[in-house]
């Protein structure tokens, strides 16, 4: 059974800090997605990363995915309290499916 | 606006009850599914149609039911309802098997059960 996690669960952050925040997944999967959550709102698509190495970035955060080890980095570089959300990775179980298992989460909170 | 539509956006019920969440995929897309979101289980994928076909389930109790109609709009039903069932549903909706556009997520649903 495929189990993705995240750390950590809980990030505080001064403005202009860089941090990474990581998602491990269990099994082999061809596709990670990471979305972004505000409190009591959808889920906002922030990328989809296909292949081994794929490297993907929108403004201040940069996501790159490790299939061989099986292990998704969401980087934020000079953070903004703007990013202040709960971030969450997801994988696909198998390559013949299109259902999501979430990872945990990542609260991040930035501050002044 | 994300294209998918959920009614309602609020839903208070007694226990016991039965209630219908109601999703409007965004336009072209053929595939919906449902997750349930709560404190202690996190995001749970529940159930997945394409094109009106049961495709693929979750972790979906028995006392839940869903299905997707010829127009591609689909609707959760929650039986029985118990405290336990009190979360944030949000429905999903992808192009068929492209999945290199990743799934858009409606508002969601937040069930309460008192």
């Amino acid at each position: 059974e495929l189990k993705v996690e995240q750390n950590p669960l809980f990030l505080s952050m001064q403005e202009g800090k860089n941090y990474t925040i990581y998602c491990n997944y269990s099994t082999t999967s061809d596709r990670l997605y990471w979305y972004r959550q505000d409190p009591g709102k959808s889920l906002e698509s922030l990328f989809v990363l296909l292949s081994n190495g794929a490297v993907k970035q929108e403004g201040r955060l940069m996501a790159s995915l490790d299939t061989k080890a099986r292990l998704s980095t969401l980087h934020i570089t000079a953070a903004v309290h703007d990013l202040s959300a709960t971030y969450f990775c997801a994988v696909p179980p198998s390559y013949n499916t299109d259902k999501l298992i979430f990872g945990t989460g990542t609260r991040l909170q930035v501050f002044p | 606006d994300s294209g998918v539509t959920q009614t309602p956006k609020h839903l208070i019920t007694a226990t016991g009850q039965r209630v219908t969440l109601r999703c409007s995929p965004r336009s072209g897309d053929l595939s919906v599914y449902w997750y349930q979101q709560s404190l202690d289980q996190g995001l749970q994928f529940l159930i997945h149609y394409y094109n009106g076909e049961e495709r693929a389930k979750g972790n979906i109790l028995e006392r839940f039911s869903a299905q997707q109609f010829p127009d591609l709009h689909s609707e959760l039903n929650l039986s029985s309802l118990e405290l336990g069932d009190s979360a944030l549903y949000f429905c999903a909706s992808s192009v068929g098997n492209r999945r290199h556009y990743g799934y858009t997520f409606g508002s969601g649903t937040r069930l309460t059960v008192v």
